[in-house]
Parts: C-alpha cells; sequence; structure tokens
C-alpha cells in the first residue's frame, strides 16, 4: 500500500478556507485517495474520495495532482466543528480499499 | 438512521479479567470491521467480516482476542486474559457492499474506551 505523509498540525482562522496537503509519492495508478476525519471522542467520518479528477461534496474539496502524488483537502469554511484530526489514505480495489490510518494532523480552528 | 451502535461507552477492568465490547452494525450494512486505537495513533484494523465469514484477521492477536458474528448482523470482540497494554479505544465501523466507484464509506461508532488497570 502506497504510504501518505500529512503535517503533524496545522491552524487555521474561523471562516477561512482549511487548506490540508498529502504526500502519497508511491501512489498506483488503482489506488484512491480517502479522506476521514476524528473529532475528540468520536469514530472517524468518512469525507470524501478521489482517484484522478477533483472532486467536491458538502463538506470539502479534494484536489489531486495530475501525477497524483500529492492531494489537498480544502475546507472551504473553516468552523469551530471543524477541530478534529484528519486522515489521507490511499487504497485500492484489491485489497477491499483497506483502510490504513496514519497519524494524521491535528486541525485546530481558532476563532 | 441508527448508527453504529457500541457498548459499553466505558470500562475498566483489572488485569488479567475477561472483557468483552459488543457493536451493532448499521442496518443493511454486510461488512463490520474491529479497529484497536492507541491514544495519539490512528485505528488499526484489527478484524473485517462479510456478512458471518472473518475474512481478514491477520492483525488480530489470536492468543487472547477473539471475536463473532454468529448471524451476520451485531459481533462481539472479546479479550481474555486482559494485560496493561491492551488500554485503548476499540471501535467498530460497517460498510455496505461497495460499489464501483472505489468508495468505502465507513461509518464508525464511538467506540468503548478500555482501562486495564
Amino acid at each position: 500500500d502506497a504510504k501518505t505523509t500529512q503535517p503533524t498540525s496545522m491552524d487555521c482562522a474561523e471562516g477561512r478556507a482549511a487548506n490540508l496537503p498529502c504526500n502519497h509519492s508511491t501512489i498506483s495508478g488503482n489506488e484512491y485517495v480517502y479522506w476521514y476525519r476524528q473529532i475528540h471522542s468520536q469514530g472517524p467520518q468518512y469525507i470524501i474520495h478521489g482517484l484522478k479528477n477533483n472532486e467536491t461534496n458538502e463538506m470539502a474539496s479534494l484536489i489531486i495532482t495530475e501525477d497524483r502524488k500529492s492531494s489537498t483537502l480544502i475546507l472551504p469554511h473553516a468552523t469551530l466543528r471543524d477541530t478534529a484530526v484528519y486522515y489521507c489514505i490511499v487504497s485500492f480495489r484489491s485489497n477491499d480499499y483497506k483502510l490504513s490510518f496514519g497519524a494524521g494532523t491535528t486541525v485546530t480552528v481558532r476563532a | 438512521e441508527a448508527g453504529v451502535v457500541q457498548s459499553p461507552r466505558y470500562k475498566i477492568i483489572e488485569k488479567k479479567q475477561p472483557v468483552a465490547f459488543w457493536c451493532n452494525p448499521i442496518s443493511g450494512h454486510n461488512t463490520l470491521y474491529w479497529y484497536l486505537q492507541n491514544l495519539g495513533q490512528g485505528p488499526e484494523l484489527l478484524i473485517r467480516y462479510e456478512n458471518e465469514e472473518a475474512v481478514d484477521d491477520s492483525q488480530l492477536p489470536k492468543d487472547r482476542f477473539s471475536a463473532e458474528r454468529l448471524k451476520g448482523v451485531d459481533s462481539t470482540l472479546k479479550i481474555q486474559p486482559a494485560e496493561l497494554g491492551d488500554s485503548a479505544v476499540y471501535l467498530c465501523a460497517s460498510s455496505s457492499t461497495k460499489s464501483g466507484t472505489g468508495l468505502n464509506e465507513q461509518f464508525f461508532g464511538p467506540g468503548t474506551r478500555l482501562t486495564v488497570l
């Protein structure tokens, strides 16, 4: 499985966009990029996933570089409730999209 | 729609005692997962069930851990005997059959926080 590298922590201001980077330089062509987040004392929550194209849903946008070696999760208007640990994961169909969580990025949204 | 239900939420036991955790997945979800999460780390998969069958238990320490999902619905994870190092949060998740979009949206329960004294 491709490994991912994320910053340990980052801060952002409430109401501003939060851009969370993830490096996955060894990603293979059939591996998807997933993002989950975990709010304190809760289980992880799915945010978004993508293969090649940029994706957007009601929670966030996912920007994947053309070479697929890195991606950025964008929270367009961060709120205090977005304070959480964000996990970037790569996975593929032949391993049944197994999720291997790393340590993630601790995002703190400040008022 | 009810989410994944886990009980108990908290458990404190002495070492060498047995302990069991229960999970009821989202209705209709055929895949069930048990994860272990140590403080400051991401969840680690212990076992995955497809209906009643354990299809991936390679990370389950089988000398003291066991799991079952007898009717393909709810599941129990047991530790016997517990050790100090087993103190962690035990998470259960469920998902439905994969589509062709690469989506593996796992729905997680709140977890059971185990403290072994």
